[in-house]
């Protein structure tokens, strides 16, 4: 089945820095991936998405990039701001019956 | 947006009860909804899968027995956690599959088994 390995699991920054989360997967049938943020105690919230026919997309201070070969996709937030702290978690799909992999989930720190 | 609601939010019982916790999808339907279990600062751990109609699918090392699953409508999944003990306390989420294969998590439920 499917695996998928999320780095890193705790990731702490200063408020306006970058902060980049990495996610490798292991079926290369695959073909959504999703990114969820959650806030302690509080459901998943779908952010950001992607396909597998896109290399790249981008909303506003986040984005997403795909890199098929390699099997691996990465969240981007630019000028990190508090309420960015959350645990961000990825995902992989074939799609279809939609039985997505989470990855381990990586908790975000935006220093003020 | 497809707004997924989940109840009670937080349950406290005593070892021995059980604890039925409902997932509706309140502006789609949903054939299909999935049961997570979350325990602190982990990612979400897939329980099964409900399938509108038919038996649930479990995972691995998932007691069917324990968690029962009913998913009686298109836009109703219930889990049954029988004879719980202590162990069982912990963060169940659902979820359901909106338009464009979009997954939306119900807000949780907190179990404490005294």
């Amino acid at each position: 089945g499917e695996n998928v390995e999320q780095h890193p699991s705790t990731l702490s920054v200063q408020e306006g820095d970058s902060a980049v989360i990495k996610c490798t997967y292991s079926d290369s049938a695959s073909n959504y991936f999703p990114w969820y943020k959650q806030e302690l105690g509080k459901r998943p919230q779908l952010i950001i998405d992607i396909r597998s026919n896109v290399g790249e997309k981008k909303d506003q201070r986040i984005a997403v990039t795909l890199n098929k070969t390699a099997k691996h996709f990465s969240l981007h937030i630019t000028e990190t701001q508090p309420e960015d702290s959350a645990v961000y978690f990825c995902a992989a799909s074939k799609g279809g019956s939609y039985i997505p992999t989470f990855g381990r989930g990586t908790s975000l720190i935006v220093h003020p | 947006g497809a707004v997924v609601s989940q109840h009670p939010s937080w349950v406290i019982c005593k070892s021995g009860t059980s604890v039925k916790i409902e997932c509706r999808s309140l502006d789609f339907q949903a054939t299909t909804m999935f049961w997570y279990r979350q325990f602190p600062k982990q990612s979400l751990m897939l329980m099964a899968t409900s399938n509108e109609g038919s038996k649930a699918t479990y995972e691995q090392g998932v007691e069917k027995d324990k968690f029962l699953i009913n998913h009686a409508s298109l836009t109703l999944s219930t889990l049954t956690v029988t004879s719980a003990h202590p162990e069982d306390s912990s963060f169940y989420i659902c979820s359901a599959e909106g338009r464009g294969e979009k997954l939306f998590f119900g807000s949780g439920t907190q179990l404490s088994v005294l």
